[in-house]
C-alpha cells in the first residue's frame, strides 16, 4: 500500500527564515514518482517538482530546494530566506508505477510565513 | 494559470440531487484525472481517463461517475448527494504519453461543491 506521510501540520516562521517541509513516503515498488505541490490560499494546486526513484540528486531552484534520500524514503522540501508569498499549504505525493496507478497524497503542511 | 479550466466554480445543492462538474484539459493533453478535497479525508483520487478511455479508479464511490468525451473534456457525475460530500473537486490533466502515473499533473482550480 502506498502511504506518505508529513508529520508537520503547521509551521510558523518569521520572513527571511530557512525551513524545511518533511516527507516521508512507503512503497514496495521500485520505479515510483514523487511530487511536491502547493496550494495557496486561493485554492489552485501548483506543481512544484517531479522526482522519480532513481534519481537521487538534489535539485534547486531559486529559494526552493529538494532532499531526496531513497535510505530513509524521504523527500524533503526547503525553503530558504522565506517569503510571505510562500504561505500555503504544501502537499508532497506518491505514485508508484507497478503496484499503484495513481497519486496518493500526503496530508499537506501549512506554511505561514509572518512579516 | 495551469491551462485547465473546470466549470462551475461555486455550485450548492440539497441532498439527494445529482451534479454535473466539467473540465477541460489543457491543450494537447490527452489524460484527465478526478480528486475530491475534503476536510476530513484531505485530497484523494477518484478516476482517470486517457483519450476517452477510463484508466485507473480510485476512491470513487459508486454513486459518482465521470466520462471523457471525443474532444477531451471529462464531466464528473455526482448523484444521489450526502451532506459528507462536500468537497473541492478538481481536475487535472497530463500528456498521457505513458500511464500516467510519471507524468506532471496540471491542476484546474476547483469546482467548491456544498451539499445542503
Amino acid at each position: 500500500a502506498q502511504k506518505v506521510t508529513q508529520a508537520q501540520t503547521e509551521i510558523s516562521v518569521v520572513e527571511k527564515e530557512d525551513v524545511t517541509l518533511d516527507c516521508v513516503y512507503e512503497t514496495r515498488d521500485t520505479t515510483y514518482y514523487l511530487f511536491w505541490y502547493k496550494q495557496p490560499p486561493s485554492g489552485e494546486l501548483v506543481f512544484l517538482i517531479r522526482r522519480n526513484s532513481f534519481d537521487e540528486q538534489n535539485e534547486i531552484s531559486g529559494r526552493y530546494s529538494w532532499n531526496f534520500q531513497k535510505s530513509t524514503s524521504s523527500f524533503n522540501f526547503t525553503i530558504t530566506a522565506s517569503q510571505v508569498v510562500d504561505s500555503a499549504v504544501y502537499f508532497c505525493a506518491l505514485s508508484e508505477l507497478v503496484y499503484g496507478q495513481n497519486f496518493v497524497f500526503g496530508p499537506g503542511t501549512r506554511l505561514s510565513v509572518l512579516p | 494559470d495551469s491551462g485547465v479550466t473546470q466549470t462551475p466554480k461555486h455550485l450548492i445543492t440539497a441532498t439527494g440531487q445529482r451534479v454535473t462538474l466539467r473540465c477541460s484539459p489543457r491543450s494537447g493533453d490527452l489524460s484527465v484525472y478526478w480528486y475530491q478535497q475534503s476536510l476530513d479525508q484531505g485530497l484523494q483520487f477518484l478516476i482517470q481517463y486517457y483519450n476517452g478511455e477510463e484508466r485507473a479508479k480510485g476512491n470513487i464511490l459508486e454513486r459518482f461517475s465521470a466520462q471523457q468525451f471525443p474532444d477531451l473534456h471529462s464531466e464528473l457525475n455526482l448523484s444521489s448527494l450526502e451532506l459528507g460530500d462536500s468537497a473541492l473537486y478538481f481536475c487535472a490533466s497530463s500528456v498521457g504519453r505513458t500511464s500516467g502515473v510519471q507524468e506532471t499533473q496540471y491542476f484546474g482550480p476547483g469546482t467548491r461543491l456544498l451539499v445542503l
